[in-house]
Formats: C-alpha cells, structure tokens, sequence
C-alpha cells in the first residue's frame, strides 16, 4: 500500500499570512504525464472537500488563493493570504492505486 | 446539482449486520465510480471499497470478505451491506463519488456514524 505522511501535524498562521503543507508518498505516484493526488479541506462536522486534484488543478469553485505543487512523491499545498474561513484540516490522497490513501491529517488555525 | 443523501448507521452489536445507503441526484450511480471511505479520530480517513462504473469491486483488507458494496440502478442509489462488524469499524461512513479511474472523489454524502458496542 501506499503510505500518505504529511508536515506539520499542525500550523498556526495569521490572517493574511502564507500557510505551506507537505505530503510526501512511499512511492511514486506519478503516471503518464500525470501526479495522483489530492488535497482535500474538511472543517469540523462536515465531509472532506475536493480543492486540487492533479497534484496542481483547482477543483471548481475553489478560491485561487490554494494551490497545489510538486511531483513524484513530494507535494506542497499552499494558502496564501490565509482566510478566517480557511480553518479546517487538510488531508493529501493518493488515487493512483488501490486501496487509495490518506495522508493523517494537518490541522490549520489561526495565530 | 450532484447530491449524495446517506441513510442506515446507528448502534449496532459486535458480530451484527447493518445497511448503509447514498441516495444520488444530480448524476447517475451507473455512470461514475462509487466509493466509500470511513473516519476514525485514530486511523483518519479509510478508503474501503469503489464500485466501478462496469461493476467491478474492489476492497481494502480491512473489510474484504464482510463489506460488499452494490448499487440499484433504478433507485440511483449505492449500498454497503456490512456484516460481521467489530468494535473497531466504529466510525463515520462517507460515500463519495468520482467520474473516471483517472480523477478522485469530487462529491460526498453527509456521513452518518456507525457505533458498533455491545
């Protein structure tokens, strides 16, 4: 199975400030052109919510202020110009195989 | 618009079985890849099991052999029969949806919390 790991387990950032997660894979998830993985928002009684798919494209709808980055078994979410609505926990997953894989989990607040 | 309306879950005893259901509207369960995921606080989030679009099944070993994943077309509805249960498949059950082998889960029900002890 592909193992998910993400850093930090947690971040504190102030409004307006940058926040950066990093989720490394065990293995490789890079194929034809193409990095499968996923980030994904959820806040607090609520189901996961898609935000980038690709390793770097915008779901629709999500807030150009999220991107995504890397390639192979490193990948970065970024928050610019962090919001009050932008506290959540943000989990990476692999959908290049089964059984697909989550990442544990980086808690975002506010400083 | 895409919807996914889950039902079932609730208290159940160890060795017990239980019907989760993910009504959809929006988009046809036939056409597009279905899939359940659980979270616990300890584990996060669990993929379980995806039924393809062509009705292939696929599961994580966790469950292999006492969840079975199904869908009725004519109900738009997907369905994981869960069997055996033990106190460590307590969590909450999400269906979620994807278009292709190539994309990822874009839409997901509600959840609804599944409590197995005796």
């Amino acid at each position: 199975d592909i193992v998910m790991t993400q850093s930090p387990d947690s971040l504190s950032v102030s409004l307006g400030e940058r926040a950066t997660i990093n989720c490394k894979s065990s293995q490789s998830v890079f194929y034809h052109s193409k990095n499968y993985v996923a980030w994904y928002q959820q806040k607090p009684g609520q189901p996961p919510k898609l935000l980038i798919y690709a390793a770097f494209t915008r779901e629709s709808g999500v807030p150009d202020r999220f991107s995504g980055s890397g390639s192979g078994t490193d990948f970065t979410l970024t928050i610019t110009s962090l919001q009050a609505e932008d506290v959540a926990v943000y989990s990476c997953q692999q959908y290049y195989g089964t059984p697909f894989t989550f990442g544990p989990g980086t808690k975002v607040d506010l400083k | 618009e895409v919807q996914l309306v889950q039902t079932g879950g609730g208290l159940i005893r160890p060795g017990g079985s239980l019907r989760l259901s993910c009504a959809a509207s929006g988009f046809s369960v036939s056409n597009n890849y279905m899939n359940w995921v659980r979270q616990t606080p300890g584990k996060g989030l669990e993929w379980l099991s995806v039924l393809y679009s062509g009705g292939s099944t696929y599961y994580a070993d966790s469950v292999q052999g006492r969840f079975t994943i199904s869908r009725d077309t004519s109900k738009n509805t997907l369905y994981l029969q869960m069997n055996t249960l033990r106190a460590e498949d307590t969590a909450v059950y999400y269906c979620a949806k994807s278009v292709d082998a190539d994309s990822t889960f874009d839409s997901w029900g509600q959840g609804t919390l599944v409590t197995v002890s005796s």
